[in-house]
């Protein structure tokens, strides 16, 4: 299956302690996204990268959140001194970023998080 | 105002009838809409896209666009049990918005037997 690929699928951490989420985008594929989603919520925007470049990234997210994406192809999401807050569920996704689909975005399964 | 609207829901409707989803988006500079499903405890799958103005046709379901209007919708013919679940409107802004796509908050659905 050459879908989106998360890693871990859940994740339970106690407060204070750090998070990392890694996203395998469909090959090919140069547009990676972070989404959070939280229960009866839509997909809120994080970040997101072409290749290597993030090249936007939300207002709203924390200093505490950090994403890479080093050589262009798998990403990262690193989440600092965490909070109960940021239980919810991490969602990898990717486009390909040019073409008559170019912007039409595939999710990966997400990553849960559950701080306590 | 948010970006992306939509009716939280439960839309009820019985098996075999028409569900009926809207969705508002405040960017008038918006080019591209996408319909997803996302069962519950699952990730969001993509149904359909649709770029231009008028109606879209794929198997049960129908995404319609009105950009004067600055509304989308998703009609499901035939509903069927298995189409139980939250359907999310996203948006790709105008220029200024970048690349990403913004989503509505979901409409949940339920189709009764």
């Amino acid at each position: 299956d050459t879908g989106v690929s998360q890693d871990p699928r859940h994740k339970i951490t106690k407060r204070g302690q750090n998070v990392t989420f890694r996203c395998d985008p469909i090959s090919e594929h140069n547009r990676l996204y972070w989404y959070r989603q939280t229960l009866g919520q839509g997909p809120e925007f994080l970040t997101y990268f072409q290749n290597e470049a993030q090249l936007e990234k939300s207002r709203l997210l924390s200093d505490r959140f950090s994403a890479e994406r080093p050589k262009g192809s798998f990403s990262t999401l690193e989440i600092q001194r965490t909070e109960q807050g940021d239980s919810a569920m991490y969602l990898c996704a990717s486009s390909p970023g040019q073409g008559p689909s170019g912007n039409t975005i595939y999710f990966g399964e997400g990553s849960w998080l559950t701080v306590v | 105002q948010k970006e992306v609207e939509q009716n939280s829901g439960p839309l009820s409707v019985p098996e075999g009838a028409i569900a009926s989803l809207n969705c508002t988006y405040s960017d008038r500079g918006s080019q591209s809409f996408f319909w997803y499903r996302q069962y519950s405890g699952k990730s969001p799958e993509l149904i359909m896209s649709i770029y231009s103005n008028g109606d879209k046709e794929d198997g049960r379901f129908t995404a319609q666009l009105n950009k004067a209007s600055q509304y989308v919708s998703l009609l499901i013919r035939d509903s069927q049990p298995s189409d139980s679940a939250t359907y999310l409107c996203a948006v790709k802004g105008g220029w200024a918005a970048g690349n990403k796509l913004t989503f509505g908050g979901g409409t949940r659905v339920l189709v009764k037997p």
